[in-house]
């Protein structure tokens, strides 16, 4: 089946500083990914829509300038948060949707885990 | 309204029983329908898709009624590994590949 890695699995870092995430499609090549986040015992929230080759589509109340992504590749998108705080700490988990198969079916990365201090 | 809507229980049943969980959506356009299942900090994986028909997957059930816009899912024999948070999600239009997710249904299986 399709599998999606996301690096790193947690991250912790201090409050000002940025974070990059990355989100790869191990065995097919990913069009579009989608970036959502998880706050605990919460549903996971759609922050924006990846395309390759294009600028990210941001849901509304999402700041674009803060969250960056990039999808340079049909392989590899990232999602930058720029200048966190400790209110961006949260469950970040990204999908890939594949070229073939249902064309909507979305696959998973694991997710990674961000603490700001 | 929200756009996808479960009850986020928990449901603590034992083991061997029967549990239902219900999941309303509100846009009467939507297109795709699934379940997912999420462990305690995991990422969410497909469970099943929802057909308009009604379809099974062993122990588990998923029926979807378009006019009352509601979608089910039944688990039949419940194991102690059935555990988890169930989500419901919709694809909301033809025109994008968007999941909405609902607030995900918690399941206790005890022993």
């Amino acid at each position: 089946g399709a599998v999606v890695s996301q690096h790193p699995s947690r991250v912790i870092c201090k409050s000002g500083t940025s974070v990059k995430i990355e989100c790869r499609s191990l065995d097919f090549q990913a069009t579009t990914m989608f970036w959502y986040r998880q706050f605990p015992k919460k549903s996971l929230m759609l922050m924006a829509t990846s395309n390759e080759g294009s600028k990210a589509t941001y849901e509304q109340g999402v700041e674009k300038d803060k969250f960056l992504i990039n999808h340079a590749s049909l392989t590899l998108s990232t999602l930058t948060v720029t200048s966190a705080h400790p209110e961006d700490s949260s469950f970040y988990i990204c999908s890939a949707r594949g070229t073939s198969g249902p064309s909507y079916e979305q696959y998973f990365g694991p997710g990674t885990r961000l603490t700001v201090t | 309204r929200k756009e996808v809507e479960q009850d986020p229980g928990p449901f603590n049943v034992p083991e061997g029983a029967t549990v239902a969980f219900n999941c309303t959506y509100s846009n009467s356009a939507s297109q795709s329908f699934f379940w997912y299942r999420q462990d305690c900090r995991k990422e969410p994986k497909l469970l099943m898709s929802v057909y308009s028909s009604g379809n099974e997957d062993g122990r588990f059930t998923a029926q979807l009624n378009r006019a009352s816009q509601y979608i089910s899912l039944l688990i039949r024999d419940s194991k102690l590994s059935d555990s988890a948070t169930y989500l419901c999600v919709v694809r909301p239009t033809s025109g994008t590949y968007k999941y909405i997710f609902g607030t995900g249904t918690r399941l206790k299986v005890l022993a």
